[in-house]
């Protein structure tokens, strides 16, 4: 089973700064099957970006992400008030879908 | 726009089945991929299996022996059974679709929390 590793595990930040989030695989992934999370207390998860690097509809362009094998990075270019959440990446291998331990964005 | 709505009873005894049902709306069932996903509370999520229009399934390989996920396409619906549940199936389940993939979801349920005790 691929196992995702998410750092940090808490980032404080202030509104208008860049946050960059880190997830790392156990071993190679496909890129095709990495995506991103948002999720607020008390809401279900919200898709974010998949392929790795593929926004959802909707999804702002403050949000960005890239990598390949097993370095993977989410950033969010000017965090905005609504972005302090925790966020999730998600793999699939042959064997299973997994999640990483997650990041928890929060207000500096 | 497709909405999902979790709705089964939020207590379950140790060792009996947990049965919960999703109701898609504002869209048909078809063509897409259906899941179902938990999380403990504190914890991140956990995906439990999904299955797509064609019939074909997946799940979890740590709760495989345990679990089916089906479909009513009759009711624009799709369920999941749990059998034997602990206490370490306490969770918030989620269902949630997808129309391209089967393992990332774009639109997803509000959660509805099941606690396993006697």
């Amino acid at each position: 089973e691929v196992v995702l590793t998410q750092s940090p595990g808490t980032l404080s930040l202030s509104p208008g700064e860049r946050a960059t989030l880190s997830c790392r695989a156990s071993q190679s992934i496909s890129s095709s099957y990495l995506a991103w999370y948002q999720q607020k207390p008390g809401q279900a998860p919200s898709l974010l970006i998949y392929s790795a690097s593929r926004r959802a509809d909707g999804v702002s362009d403050r949000f960005s992400a890239s990598g390949s094998g097993t370095e993977f990075t989410l950033t969010i270019s000017r965090l905005e008030p609504e972005d302090f959440a925790v966020y999730y990446c998600q793999q699939y291998d042959s064997y299973s879908v997994t999640f990483g331990g997650g990041t928890k964005v929060e207000i500096k | 726009q497709v909405q999902l709505q979790e709705s089964g009873p939020g207590l379950v005894r140790p060792s009996e089945t947990l049965s919960l049902t999703c109701t898609v709306s504002g869209g048909s069932i078809s063509n897409y991929y259906w899941s179902w996903f938990r999380q403990p509370p504190g914890q991140g999520p956990e995906w439990i299996g999904y299955i797509h229009y064609s019939g074909s399934t997946n799940y979890n390989p740590s709760l495989k022996s345990r679990v089916t996920v089906s479909l009513d396409t009759s009711k624009n619906q799709f369920s999941l059974r749990l059998n034997y549940v602990t206490a370490a199936d306490t969770a918030v389940y989620y269902c949630a679709g997808d129309r391209n993939s089967n393992v990332w979801a774009y639109y997803w349920g509000q959660g509805t929390l099941v606690t396993v005790s006697s």
